[in-house]
């Protein structure tokens, strides 16, 4: 068990849908890290919050969205769900973002019908 | 761009036998992170062994060890005394440096069986 949790374990919604991804870091870090994990792209990173702030952006489309509460926990928020969106979902967090080795959640399974 | 690549997709090894998954990246910047991650049929992704491109010394964790050649930018990793617990999707992560952004750019992953 890492400490990093992710709810819910497993999301099925239709396209067009609006869904949101919870996760709540281990104790004491400060930074999240969203993963997108699909079949055909592999792992990749979305992007990055620390310590409420967006401080870096991967592959992030523009129907996704993420923001980093006061109490250090992350949303994912997915719109106008494609059938492409379906994959695995990960978070990871580490203390401070710097040299820290990620830590990673159980992942959300993402479902688009 | 930084690149991973892990050119064996599948990898095969017998009970108590070794093995070793190579992995090779592709960077410009001589401080950085390299990363073996574990990832079992549960999908949980599993931290393997962390190696600080500073460091000259191979890092070692249990059965598990590295071999990093900076110059030749490889990062392979060897299972001694493989177990079945082993069996799994094995990634090969490298981490940008603090000062640039801090997201690991993962290899396309080799799946370990083993075999008793």
């Amino acid at each position: 068990d890492s400490g990093v949790t992710q709810t819910p374990k497993h999301l099925i919604t239709a396209t067009g849908q609006r869904v949101t991804l919870r996760c709540s870091p281990r104790s004491g870090d400060l930074s999240v890290y969203w993963y997108q994990q699909s079949l055909d792209q592999g792992l990749q990173f979305l992007i990055q919050y620390y310590n409420g702030e967006e401080r870096a952006k991967g592959n992030i489309l523009e129907r996704f969205s993420a923001q980093q509460f006061p109490d250090l926990h992350s949303e994912l928020n997915l719109s106008s769900l494609e059938l492409g969106d379906s994959a695995l979902y990960f978070c990871a967090s580490t203390p401070t973002g710097g040299a820290d080795t990620q830590y990673f959640g159980p992942g959300t399974r993402l479902t688009v019908l | 761009a930084q690149t991973v690549t892990q050119s064996q997709p599948e990898m095969s090894v017998q009970e108590a036998e070794t093995v070793t998954l190579s992995c090779t990246y592709d960077t410009s910047e001589s401080d950085y992170y390299l990363f073996w991650y574990k990832q079992p049929p549960s999908r949980q992704m599993i931290l393997v062994i962390r190696q600080e491109a500073y460091k000259q010394q191979n890092a070692t964790e249990n059965r598990f060890s590295v071999n990093f050649q900076k110059a030749a930018k490889s990062f392979s990793l060897k299972i001694s005394d493989s177990q079945l617990g082993d069996a799994a999707m094995y990634f090969c992560a490298y981490r940008t440096p603090p000062y640039n952004t801090d997201k690991l750019i993962f290899g396309t992953g080799t799946r370990l069986q083993v075999f008793p």
